[in-house]
């Protein structure tokens, strides 16, 4: 299909394990976003990519937490050693370029599903 | 700072209207957007706003008021489907100078029959 995709679609990994998702991103999306939802919670923003801009990290929320995008396809996020409290949804969404005030609404994969026992 | 206020439930019966509220204050303001989610799966887009007014979209419609850093999502004659929680987002400018979402904690929305 033509949307956003992620994979795997749950995850269920032992504490202090490494784990990586991935993100596939509707073609010609030059704008990446990772979020993270906990449970009955909003969305959390973690890390955006811009083409071949730095990426604002600002929301990440330890050093345990990484990413990257090769240049404007698939992106992948890592979560080291991970701890019981990253247990969550991670969404991943796409958007044309950031542009002011144009809509260019954010598109959001499936999410994958993170259990930390 | 970024802050998005929203109320956490609300509960509306079949056909009726109902009215969600979301205030914000943040940093910049490039547009607020609604969208909806429900349990389980991904949000999906409803509304965007970046100047005053009513945006109306078939049952759907989204206001807004910079001055008062408020925006209301308005959804009528209520079906079963529309069970489901509606976050509210605003764009501004991060700290990479380009812009990011923050959005509220969501509202979810009971319809029942």
């Amino acid at each position: 299909g033509a949307g956003v995709s992620q994979s795997p679609s749950n995850k269920v990994t032992e504490k202090g394990k490494d784990v990586e998702l991935r993100c596939d991103p509707i073609s010609g999306h030059t704008a990446l976003y990772w979020y993270r939802q906990r449970l009955g919670q909003g969305l959390e923003f973690l890390i955006y990519f811009q083409g071949n801009s730095a990426p604002d990290k600002s929301g990440l929320p330890s050093d345990r937490f990484s990413a990257e995008r090769t240049g404007e396809s698939v992106s992948t996020l890592t979560i080291q050693r991970t701890q019981q409290e990253d247990s969550a949804v991670y969404l991943c969404a796409s958007s044309l370029p950031d542009s002011g005030t144009r809509r260019n609404e954010q598109f959001f994969g499936p999410g994958t599903r993170l259990t930390v026992l | 700072g970024q802050n998005i206020d929203q109320p956490t439930e609300m509960t509306a019966t079949e056909g009726a209207i109902v009215q969600i509220n979301c205030t914000y204050q943040t940093s910049g303001f490039n547009g607020l957007f609604w969208y909806q989610q429900h349990a389980g799966e991904a949000p999906t887009f409803l509304s965007y706003n970046v100047l005053d007014g009513l945006e109306e979209k078939g049952r759907f419609s989204s206001f807004l008021s910079r001055s008062k850093g408020y925006s209301y999502l308005l959804l009528k004659e209520l079906q079963m489907k529309d069970s489901a929680s509606y976050l509210c987002a605003v764009r501004a400018p991060g700290l990479s100078g380009y812009s990011t979402l923050t959005f509220g904690k969501g509202t979810m929305l009971l319809v029942s029959p």
